[in-house]
C-alpha cells in the first residue's frame, strides 16, 4: 500500500458527462502529480499540483481541469467526455516539489461509452 | 524535450533465470533521475529501483540491478532468480532534476511486459 487513495476505483459514463476523480496523498505530502494511461498513448503526465498551487502542465487536454485543496486532497475534473478519454487515471505524491521520488494510488478505471 | 524509448514490447524468462530489460533515453540535460517502474495486474504502480545520473555506481536492490550508461544513454535493468511474481510490465522513467523551475514530472517508456514461466 502506498499510502495514495483514489477514489473511485472504477467509473463508466455516457460521452459528453462530467466527472470528478479524487486523490488523497500520502500524510505529509505537499505535491500531487496527475497522469493518464491509455493504450495508444502510454503513461502520460496531466499536472502537478504543490501545496495548493499548480506547479506544471503536461499534456492536459482543455476539458481536463484540477485542483488541490487546503487539506491536500485533489480532484481531477474530466468534462464533456469522449470515447478516447477511456483510460486509467493515476494519482501520484511526493513530500516535495522537487523530491526525486512519487508514489503512486491505485489508479481510477474510467470507461466512457 | 526528453523521451524514453523500450524497444522490446514483451520478454519471457524461465522462473529461476536472468533476465535483461533495455531502455534508452534522449536528453541535453546533466543532472536527472532514472527509475524502473512495475505494474502487476493489479495495476498499482510500484518502484523497482532508481539511479542518479550523478553516480557511477550501479543501482542495485535484491534481485534487480541496472546498468546505467551515461554516455549511451543506457539504462537496462537486469532481474535476477526471476519468479513467478516478477510478470508485469515495466516501464522506464526519466524525470529532470525539477530545479529554477523545471517540472519535476516523470516521462515513460511504452513499457515491456515479462512473463515468467515455471
Amino acid at each position: 500500500d502506498s499510502g495514495v487513495t483514489q477514489t473511485p476505483k472504477h467509473l463508466i459514463t455516457a460521452t459528453g458527462q462530467r466527472v470528478t476523480l479524487r486523490c488523497s496523498p500520502r500524510s505529509g505530502d505537499l505535491s500531487v502529480y496527475w497522469y493518464q494511461q491509455s493504450l495508444d498513448q502510454g503513461l502520460q503526465f496531466l499536472i502537478q499540483y504543490y501545496n495548493g498551487e499548480e506547479r506544471a502542465k503536461g499534456n492536459i487536454l482543455e476539458r481536463f481541469s484540477a485542483q488541490q485543496f487546503p487539506d491536500l486532497h485533489s480532484e481531477l475534473n474530466l468534462s464533456s467526455l469522449e470515447l478516447g478519454d477511456s483510460a486509467l487515471y493515476f494519482c501520484a505524491s511526493s513530500p516535495r516539489s522537487y523530491n526525486t521520488e512519487a508514489f503512486f494510488g491505485q489508479g481510477t478505471r474510467l470507461t466512457v461509452v | 524535450a526528453q523521451t524514453v524509448t523500450q524497444s522490446q514490447p514483451e520478454m519471457s524468462v524461465q522462473e529461476a533465470e536472468t533476465v535483461t530489460l533495455s531502455c534508452t533515453y534522449d536528453t541535453s540535460e546533466s543532472d536527472y533521475y532514472l527509475f524502473w517502474y512495475k505494474q502487476p495486474p493489479s495495476r498499482q504502480m510500484i518502484l523497482v529501483i532508481r539511479q542518479e545520473a550523478y553516480k557511477q555506481q550501479n543501482a542495485t536492490e535484491n534481485r534487480f540491478s541496472v546498468n546505467f550508461q551515461k554516455a549511451a544513454k543506457s539504462f537496462s535493468l537486469k532481474i535476477s532468480d526471476s519468479q513467478l511474481g516478477d510478470a508485469a510490465m515495466y516501464f522506464c522513467a526519466y524525470r529532470s532534476p525539477n530545479y529554477g523551475g523545471s517540472q519535476g514530472n516523470l516521462i515513460f517508456g511504452k513499457g515491456t511486459k515479462l512473463s515468467v514461466k515455471p
